[in-house]
């Protein structure tokens, strides 16, 4: 596909249990960021990946949150033991990251997210 | 601490007047500041940046912003708003490893 597609597009689990989000990049790009969105607030930094550097984590906001890449393709974030407040929108975005011109590689495209519902 | 506001939770605009959505910033450098826009249910689109260069940016669907030095500003304006323009707004400034960092959003509300 043209766009970042994400998958499911709506998860509702019960407390504790675990869930895997997942995230298919333009392809191409070498940049991926996941973001959480809380009802009426704004993005909030989650991880990066950038080609086959070690990724930035620094926005996970707890050890129940982790995330993969497999080279420049997939990505999941995997959210285990979910509690209520994880209830958010995902979303996922990607970018050139270093390549191409200086404003394409800052532009990034965004998937519609995966709406996470925790009981 | 680098950050972003968008200090207005909504704006509401009749059609056909004119719009404009705020936003301030704090980072260290020159920044690098954006717009995107949400529409219900679906994902974040790009709007326009600016980098460098003419403080007066234009990007898609006539929406244009004025980069402000002195008052780290990046207000998102349009001359005559349209119905179709409701929506969420979000401001961001990149810092390391080209990440954004957002403003809380603006929701934009257009009467007819």
């Amino acid at each position: 596909g043209a766009g970042v597609s994400q998958s499911p597009s709506n998860k509702v689990t019960e407390k504790g249990k675990d869930v895997e989000l997942r995230c298919d990049p333009i392809s191409g790009h070498t940049a991926l960021y996941w973001y959480r969105q809380r009802l009426g607030q704004g993005l909030e930094f989650l991880i990066y990946f950038q080609g086959n550097s070690a990724p930035d984590k620094s926005g996970l906001p707890s050890d129940r949150f982790s995330a993969e890449r497999t080279g420049e393709s997939v990505s999941t974030l995997t959210i285990q033991r979910t509690q209520q407040e994880d209830s958010a929108v995902y979303l996922c975005a990607s970018s050139l990251g270093f390549s191409g011109t200086e404003l394409a590689k800052n532009i990034q495209y965004f998937g519609a997210g995966t709406r996470l519902s925790v009981l | 601490a680098q950050s972003v506001a968008q200090p207005e939770d909504q704006v509401n605009v009749a059609e056909g007047n004119p719009l404009t959505v705020k936003c301030t910033y704090s980072v260290s450098g020159n920044p690098y500041l954006f717009w995107y826009v949400q529409y219900p249910n679906r994902g974040l689109q790009f709007l326009l940046k600016y980098i460098t260069g003419d403080n007066l940016v234009k990007g898609s669907y006539g929406f244009e912003a004025e980069f402000n030095k002195s008052q780290t500003s990046f207000h998102l304006k349009k001359p005559s708003a349209l119905v179709s323009d409701s929506a969420l707004y979000f401001c961001a400034v990149r810092v390391r490893n080209y990440q954004l960092i957002w403003g809380a959003g603006t929701k934009l509300i257009i009467k007819p």
